[in-house]
């Protein structure tokens, strides 16, 4: 069936590049997402890649897909303390009309 | 656009009470999502509708789990009765179109003692 893995936790340090990595199972998938989550609040999209590119770039955001190892990955640069929050990769499959299958979500620690 | 809104954004009720949640998805959007996430399971989907018509409930835990979409711009999830395992955030979520970006409500954060 259809899997999405994170790891639970990243730290980094102000300033520094954060990247969040992802991996997926479904080689079916059509659009991949990155959400973020911060305490007490809904998920707001940050970014998403369709499936046939290989990267995408919006502002200190940069978005990898590696689609032949399933893997995708975040990169955030010069991270700012609010970027901590929780980020989740999520894809969207084919014929699933919209259903978006979740991984458990990265938390990401900013240290001044 | 005021995005999601969901209601009540906390809920705490005794075990056996009936608990509604409500949703506005975004006018306009044709897909509406519920979810639930908590420590143990993260996400998951409970069901959702397209045109306000349950397409998919394979997520719904038990019978005591219910949702209906009345119209397009409202959605209600019922839990009754309630019991402790369900204590949880439960977001609902819209999406334009088939394949777009969902977006998410704040949450409605219930606690069943």
């Amino acid at each position: 069936g259809e899997d999405v893995e994170q790891s639970l936790f990243l730290s980094v340090r102000e300033g520094d590049s954060s990247v969040i990595n992802c991996t997926y199972t479904d080689s079916s998938s059509t659009y991949l997402y990155w959400y973020k989550q911060e305490p007490g609040a809904g998920l707001q999209l940050l970014t998403y890649i369709f499936s046939n590119m290989d990267m995408k770039q919006d502002q200190r955001l940069t978005v990898l897909l590696n689609k032949k190892d399933k893997h995708l990955s975040l990169r955030i640069a010069d991270t700012q303390t609010g970027d901590s929050a929780i980020y989740f990769c999520a894809e969207s499959l084919k014929g699933s009309q919209g259903n978006l299958i979740f991984g458990k979500g990265t938390k990401l620690s900013v240290k001044p | 656009d005021a995005g999601v809104i969901q209601s009540p954004r906390h809920e705490v009720t005794e075990m056996g009470q009936e608990v509604t949640l409500r949703c506005k998805p975004i006018s306009g959007h044709d897909y509406l999502f519920w979810y639930r996430q908590t420590m143990m399971r993260g996400l998951e989907l409970l069901i959702y509708f397209n045109n306000n018509v349950p397409i998919d409930d394979s997520g719904m835990p038990e019978d005591r789990f219910s949702a209906k979409m009345p119209n397009a711009s409202f959605s209600t999830l019922k839990i009754q009765p309630s019991e402790p395992r369900d204590s949880a955030v439960y977001f609902c979520a819209s999406g334009r179109m088939y394949n777009s970006p969902l977006h998410f409500g704040n949450g409605t954060r219930l606690t069943v003692t």
